[in-house]
């Protein structure tokens, strides 16, 4: 159980197109996933808090109107990367955590991850 | 925010050999998850343990709360243990509940 997919996972762009990624989970319901972002050889670094039915909340340093992010159901997260440029390419990976978990379990279940390279 | 830190940074091991890799964290956490990032990027969950002591295996993991530290025990480590192993954390009494991880340790296990 805890299954998290994404797709796709991987993707080749051009510099201004834009860039839809899905992040699922398969076998539970999420009412909170979370986008993180890694570049070669670094850490993981948190993009967003995505609530289902509400904005997501954005960290310091990250453009809103540039990544946008849609929770729309229970099961699906969306992360759009608009206009994307060459620096914008990295390894995108999203988390979920099972809605109706204990307040005080939080433990979150990974997705494969997203590759995306902005020519 | 909560700062994590690993280490080693880095372990190169012969095969057969034991390890431990340690984190700390500079306050008080309710969750604590150990992850293995395979070499396709692919993070698996380790263990979820915020406090206490967990086997699976030939990996076991303690988390000492009261002194912001945890261990994860590698023992009799084969070629497919290679990747970075991540250690990373939340405190929910902030109201946030994603997870800060640590830079990892990146182990390499050679035949």
């Amino acid at each position: 159980g805890a299954v998290v997919s994404q797709h796709p996972s991987w993707v080749i762009c051009k510099s201004g197109t834009s860039v839809k990624i899905e992040c699922r989970s398969l076998d539970f319901q999420a009412t909170t996933m979370f986008w993180y972002r890694q570049f070669p050889k670094q850490s993981l670094m948190l993009m967003a808090t995505s609530n289902e039915g509400s904005k997501a909340t954005y960290e310091q340093g990250v453009e809103k109107d540039k990544f946008l992010i849609n929770h729309a159901s229970l099961t699906l997260s969306t992360l759009t990367v608009t206009s994307a440029h060459p620096e914008d390419s990295s390894f995108y990976i999203c988390s979920a955590r099972r809605a109706g978990a204990l307040l005080l379990d939080n433990e979150q279940f990974f997705g494969p991850g997203t590759r995306l390279t902005v020519l | 925010g909560i700062q994590v830190e690993q280490s080693p940074p880095d372990l190169i091991l012969q095969e057969g050999a034991n390890s431990t890799l340690r984190c700390n964290f500079s306050d008080s956490v309710n969750n604590l998850q150990w992850f293995h990032q395979n070499p396709w990027g692919q993070l698996i969950n380790l263990f979820y343990i915020p406090s206490g002591t967990k086997q699976n295996g030939r990996l076991s993991a303690t988390t000492v709360a009261t002194e912001r530290y945890s261990l994860l025990y590698i023992s009799s480590s084969q070629t497919t243990d290679s990747g970075v192993y991540f250690c990373a954390v939340s405190r929910l009494d902030t109201g946030r509940r994603a997870l800060t991880f640590g830079s990892g340790t990146r182990l390499q296990v050679q035949p």
